[in-house]
């Protein structure tokens, strides 16, 4: 199906520990979008990229990194996870406007 | 910076309702206003998406409006069934200094709507 793909679904790290979120969508779509959910805070945007070679802090950047691979794949990487890491994580794609955007099913991650 | 605030948080109804959920905006220069619906644990799914230059959309039982200026859009829904339980998120687009938008939804915190039998 077409859409927005990301793995895994769910994840466990220790404190310190370091992992990458993958994110994929075949929507040939050019801007692609982290987004974090947590209790309280509603989504808050991690970082995004515009297009393909491009990428931008969003609201909450602190302790990630992101890899525009291609046009298809979108990676967020955790170096060393922290307790406050714990969270919901949405990927999310779309294109130029005036289109919306869809979002990927997403990964649920603890971090102990 | 842009704050959405959607009203109320919560709502518990009877099966069979019309139901007004609420999204208020700070920053009226916004390109297009998107509303999801997220079933616990799940995704978001898009809903409606209404352009800055439109007044509103439908879709099936929904129908959501928009009013630029005074910062508020409300989704409506028609004739409220248990399906329908679930959190709708409104969120906007803001435009850049450039007059487009690349991205950067800013979302309200939600309704949770349950709706039963």
């Amino acid at each position: 199906n077409a859409g927005v793909t990301q793995t895994p679904k769910f994840q466990v790290l220790k404190t310190g520990q370091s992992m990458t979120l993958q994110c994929a969508q075949d929507m040939n779509h050019n801007s692609m979008y982290w987004y974090r959910q947590d209790p309280g805070m509603g989504l808050r945007l991690i970082y995004y990229s515009a297009s393909e070679g491009t990428t931008d802090k969003g609201e909450v950047p602190n302790g990630y990194n992101v890899s525009r691979l291609n046009k298809r794949e979108f990676s967020l990487r955790l170096e060393s996870a922290a307790p406050s890491q714990t969270s919901v994580y949405f990927c999310a794609s779309s294109l130029h406007p005036p289109a919306g955007y869809t979002f990927g099913s997403g990964t649920r991650l603890t971090v102990v | 910076k842009q704050e959405v605030t959607q009203i109320p948080a919560a709502l518990s109804v009877p099966e069979g309702e019309n139901l007004v959920l609420n999204c208020s905006f700070t920053d009226s220069a916004i390109y297009n206003l998107q509303w999801f619906r997220q079933d616990p644990g799940k995704g978001l799914t898009s809903l409606l998406l209404i352009q800055s230059s439109q007044r509103e959309q439908t879709s099936g039982r929904l129908n959501a409006s928009l009013d630029k200026s005074s910062g508020r859009s409300t989704l409506y829904i028609a004739a409220s069934q248990p399906g329908d339980s679930a959190t709708y998120l409104c969120a906007v687009r803001l435009e850049d200094a450039g007059g487009t938008s690349y991205g950067k939804l800013t979302f309200g915190q939600g309704t949770i709507l349950t709706v039963h039998p």
